[in-house]
């Protein structure tokens, strides 16, 4: 069974920069697994962030970024928000089938 | 827009089947991958599993023996069907569109299911 780990919690100041991991067990992330990153608000349905490792949906502001960080998937927050404080999931693809979401990682803006 | 929305009862007992649908609108239903997936009440996201606009499926290894994906194309919806149901698989449903391009981009508001005797 495909794990895939993120940090569980993580604090920012705001203005601050953060970035996010998301590593699976099965080795290194690579643009293969095609890292999808999500954030959810309490109560909300979670919102697409990043596709294809590095790739902003339209709706995504710029302070979001993703890449590739030592064999990792990683979300990158420049400028945190207030508004930034949510939940945030990775989600990776392995081949057909499984997609795996990472446990999330809690994001708090103090 | 593209807008996805879930349906279906919002408790059950045991032993029952689990069957939700979700309607999409505002887009076609051909091209994508149509997925389920569950949050258990505090806790992360789940996927369940997928069925393309073509009838191909796949599946979480791990509720495999109980799930059936199905789309009908021409309302465009698509259900999830989960067999013997057990207060664990309580959970808030989600439906969600994904693609090779756009990763999994649209999402339903998501339907909470609780399983209780």
């Amino acid at each position: 069974q495909t794990v895939v780990t993120q940090e569980p919690s993580l604090t920012v100041s705001p203005g601050g920069t953060v970035t996010l991991t998301c590593a699976s067990s099965t080795g290194a992330v690579t643009s293969a697994s095609y890292a999808n990153w999500f954030q959810q608000k309490p109560g909300q349905a979670p919102r697409a962030l990043i596709y294809s490792t590095g790739n902003r949906h339209s709706w995504t502001p710029a302070r979001f970024s993703g890449s590739l960080l030592g064999g990792r998937a990683a979300l990158t927050l420049s400028g945190v928000q207030p508004e930034d404080e949510a939940d945030y999931y990775c989600l990776l693809y392995y081949g057909p089938a499984p997609w795996v979401f990472g446990g999330g990682t809690k994001l708090t803006v103090l | 827009q593209v807008q996805l929305q879930e349906s279906g009862p919002g408790l059950m007992k045991p032993s029952e089947t689990l069957s939700l649908t979700c309607s999409v609108s505002g887009g076609s239903i051909t091209n994508f991958y149509w997925t389920w997936i569950r949050q258990p009440p505090g806790k992360g996201l789940e996927w369940i599993g997928y069925i393309y606009y073509t009838g191909g499926t796949d599946y979480s290894p791990s509720l495999k023996s109980r799930v059936t994906i199905s789309v009908d194309t021409s309302t465009n919806q698509f259900s999830l069907n989960l067999t013997s149901v057990t207060p664990a698989d309580t959970a808030v449903y989600y439906c969600a569109r994904a693609s090779d391009i756009w990763g999994t981009d649209y999402w339903g508001q998501g339907i909470l299911v609780t399983v209780s005797s």
